[in-house]
């Protein structure tokens, strides 16, 4: 089964511009939550997504948005660019039942990079 | 507010030696708690996870222990290897909110052959 994946890679952008990051979860996955990795702050949860709904929400501004389509992709939108917005931004899945003991699966992360 | 607590930041053990790092969290309502393993490039990968009706659970080399009353849970590692090197990140989450993994700051592990 093949894992998450996340497009593109590696992303530079200058400060002001928008950017648009994609996620697949892993098939029959249903949520999927999005991540913020920096050296200083760690991982820091952004949002999740379940059935097409935001479920979840971290503390980020409203720059940060994202959506989830019917097939489960997601994608999430950093709009005005700050350079502290550089950062390696994490796609995780996971079944999403009703239960906690759900696992979940990491993609390897989109590096995103503002000049 | 730090929930999670992870120390130390960084580790270097003797090949065939334990690693141990540790972690605190704050909220009684956390009933999940994973360990992820992070390789340099690539995502966190899950390792072990606990829920607090357990007090140690132990996969291979791995055990974690978990002490519900003074809020803290550990991973050891036995017989570290070079391979093992990479971050550790430790979290938590609660029921209703099982999307959202509350980590720690991370430990970067060094096993020296």
């Amino acid at each position: 089964k093949a894992g998450v994946t996340q497009t593109p890679r590696y992303l530079i952008k200058t400060r002001g511009q928008q950017v648009t990051l994609s996620c697949s979860p892993i098939s029959g996955h249903r949520s999927v939550s999005w991540y913020q990795q920096t050296p200083g702050q760690g991982l820091q949860f952004l949002f999740e997504y379940f059935s097409e709904t935001q479920r979840n929400k971290g503390n980020f501004p409203g720059r940060f948005s994202g959506r989830q389509f019917s097939n489960s992709r997601s994608e999430m939108n950093v709009s005005t660019l700050e350079l502290g917005d550089s950062a390696l931004y994490l796609c995780a899945s996971s079944r999403a039942g009703d239960g906690t003991w759900e696992t979940q699966y990491f993609g390897p992360g989109t590096r995103l990079l503002v000049l | 507010q730090q929930q999670v607590k992870q120390s130390p930041q960084s580790l270097i053990v003797q090949k065939g030696g334990i690693s141990i790092i540790n972690c605190a969290y704050e909220n009684t309502a956390f009933d999940y708690f994973p360990w992820y393993q992070q390789f340099p490039g690539k995502g966190p990968a899950l390792l072990i996870a606990i829920r607090p009706d357990v007090s140690e659970k132990k996969e291979g080399r791995f055990t974690i222990s978990f002490n519900k009353s003074a809020k803290q849970f550990s991973l050891h590692i036995m017989d570290s290897q070079p391979g093992d090197s990479a971050t550790y990140f430790c979290a938590a989450s609660r029921r209703g909110s099982q999307g959202n993994l509350i980590f720690g700051k991370g430990t970067k592990l060094s096993v020296k052959p």
